[in-house]
Order: structure tokens, then sequence, then C-alpha cells
């Protein structure tokens, strides 16, 4: 099956600057990576996904990229805010919300140092 | 609308007890998700759900581990003889189906503790 791993495990960086989160992923034939930002004692919320026909996504301060031959991809938050501070995973999958679960990385502690 | 709905949000039981998890998917949405987060880690799956069916069950860690969607909306993750080993947070999520690439919203979870 699937396997995602995800580092680092706490990623502290200076409010305003970036942060990098990175994954790899073990089947080829994932084709679908969301990332997930999940708050102390709150549910999981999708904040930006990728699928594989694409190299490159962006959102205002964030952006993922994607390296399917060298299986991995990497989340980029720009002038990073105190309200960025949470735990974010990776997640690969064959089809996305279609037809198979997704498999999650360990997450990354994130904070934001004022 | 309405999220991902489940009860109860907390659950605390006795070793060999079983208990049930439900969870009310989005309107509309016909693929049901469930996974279990341990401390620390990320979301495990444990089994999909395309309508009423059980599509995928390979996560579900052993016969112990049972999920029903009689009527493709509103699902129960049962355990039964639970364990220590049981205690984490079991998240449902629920997404469009038929079609790739949905995004999975997901609930609040229902943290459960087995003494």
């Amino acid at each position: 099956g699937e396997n995602v791993e995800q580092h680092p495990s706490t990623l502290s960086v200076q409010e305003g600057d970036s942060a990098v989160i990175k994954c790899t992923y073990s089947d080829s034939a994932s084709n679908y990576f969301p990332w997930y930002k999940q708050e102390l004692g709150k549910r999981p919320q999708l904040i930006i996904d990728i699928r594989s026909n694409v190299g490159e996504k962006k959102d205002q301060r964030i952006a993922v990229t994607l390296n399917k031959t060298a299986k991995h991809f990497s989340l980029h938050i720009t002038e990073t805010q105190p309200e960025d501070s949470a735990v974010y995973f990776c997640a690969a999958s064959v089809t996305g919300g279609g037809a198979d679960g997704l498999t999650f990385g360990k997450g990354t502690h994130l904070i934001i140092q004022p | 609308g309405a999220g991902v709905s489940q009860t109860p949000s907390n659950k605390v039981t006795e070793k060999g007890k079983y208990v049930e998890l439900r969870c009310d998917p989005i309107s509309g949405h016909t693929a049901l998700y469930w996974y279990r987060q341990s401390l620390g880690q990320g979301p495990e799956f444990l089994i999909y759900f395309q309508g009423t069916g059980a599509a995928d069950d390979s996560g579900l860690p052993n016969d112990r581990f049972f999920a029903v969607r009689p009527e493709g909306s509103v699902s129960t993750l049962k355990i039964q003889r639970t364990e220590r080993g049981d205690s984490a947070v079991y998240l449902c999520a629920s997404s469009l189906g038929q079609t790739p690439y949905n995004e999975q919203f997901f609930g609040p979870g229902t943290r459960l503790t087995v003494l």
C-alpha cells in the first residue's frame, strides 16, 4: 500500500518568514495530493490540493509543488502569520475523494514565533 | 449548510465493552470515510463507503471493527470487545464521490477512551 513520509515533524519560523514542509510517497499510482491544516482539538481542514497533471499550484500565500518523477511534494507558506500555527498533514491517494481513502503523513507542527 | 457531524464527541468505556460511533455526512455526499487518529499521528484510513456499500475496508485493523451505512447517509462504526489500544479520535469524512479529486470534509471526531 501507499506510504507517505513527512518532514520535519516540528518547524519553528519567525513571523513573516517562509515555511516549507516536504513529503514523499511510495505508490506511483497516486494522483491526488491534498494538504490539511489541523488546529489543536479541531477537525482537519483542506488548505490546498494538487493533481498529478500539475506541477505547481498557488493560492495567495500558500503554494504546493509536485515532482512525480521523484515522488515528492512540498507545501510552501510565505509571509507567515500567527494564525498559521497548527499541525499540517500531507496526504496522497490514487483518485482523491472519488474512490479511495487518503494516506496521511505524520504531520508537521508549525510554530510561528512573534 | 451543515458540515459533517459525529456523535458522541467523547466516549469513555471499559475494556471488553461494545461501542458505536455515529457519523452524519454532508447532505448529498455519496462517499463516506472513517479514519482513526492517534495522538501525534496523522489520520489512518479505516473504511470507505460509496453509497450503501463498503467499497474498501482494507484499513479495518481486525474483525472487531465493523461499519455500516444502510441507507447511504448516516454511518455507524462498531467496535466489539474494545481494547486499550483502540483509544483514539475516530474521524469521519464525506465527499461528493462518484468522480475523482473531490475534497474530503472532516467531522469533529469522536474521542474514544478505553479504560
